[in-house]
């Protein structure tokens, strides 16, 4: 049973450019949330999608936008890219919007330069 | 907004000792979770908490939701090198504007020293 998978696992970027990571959530799994965690800070929620729309948004700019697939994956979009888009971004899958069981992926370490 | 603070931020400790690390929120918070990040790789959820008052044990690990809803901690009890890791609180409300949202804090570092 393969569980949340993220791609791509690094990337490096410059400033201005724009950016997509990729989620597929655990299998039965439809709802995706993003989380950005800076180095040495605890995961910040960015959005959460089902149903194929944004449900909730944490405190990030409109330069974050998602999509969410009806196969329940889900994409994370960061446009004109700044340094301190520098991240690990986090995807996390459960079964409806509750937190109950919530699946981590590895992240998409992003380098902004 | 909302915000965790975990303490202490890092602790070095002897294998077989025991640990002990508490979250505090400013705000009240219907469920706790105890996650455990490895190098490299995501949070994994350890242990829930629904109820005030709630004591939840996996294995050597406790956690309790504090009757205030405002707190929780979590003890490790004889401590083993696998236990190194970073270890994340995070509070959830189910509903209303905080709909799906879980707010973490910023983590307490485990060192175990064989």
């Amino acid at each position: 049973d393969a569980g949340v998978t993220q791609s791509p696992t690094h990337l490096i970027k410059t400033r201005g450019q724009q950016v997509t990571l990729r989620c597929s959530p655990k299998s039965g799994h439809d709802t995706v949330s993003w989380y950005q965690q800076a180095l040495g800070q605890g995961p910040q929620f960015i959005f959460q999608y089902y149903e194929e729309e944004e449900r909730q948004r944490g405190n990030f700019p409109d330069r974050f936008s998602g999509h969410q697939f009806p196969n329940y994956s889900s994409e994370l979009n960061v446009n004109a890219l700044l340094l301190g888009d520098s991240a690990l971004y986090l995807c996390a899958s459960s079964l409806g919007t509750g937190p109950g069981e919530l699946f981590f992926g590895e992240g998409s370490r992003l380098t902004v330069l | 907004g909302q915000q965790l603070n975990q303490s202490p931020q890092s602790m070095f400790i002897q294998e077989g000792e025991d640990v002990s690390m508490n979250c505090t929120s400013s705000s009240i918070f219907n469920t706790w979770l105890w996650y455990k990040q490895d190098p490299g790789e995501g949070p994994v959820l350890l242990i829930a908490l629904y109820k005030a008052g709630e004591l939840t044990s996996n294995g050597r690990l406790t956690a309790q939701f504090g009757i205030t809803r405002k707190d929780s901690f979590l003890n490790i009890s004889a401590s083993i090198p696998s236990d190194v890791g970073i270890y994340f609180c995070a509070g959830y409300n189910a509903g209303g504007t905080s709909y799906g949202k879980l707010t973490f804090g910023q983590g307490t570092i485990l060192t175990v020293h064989p």
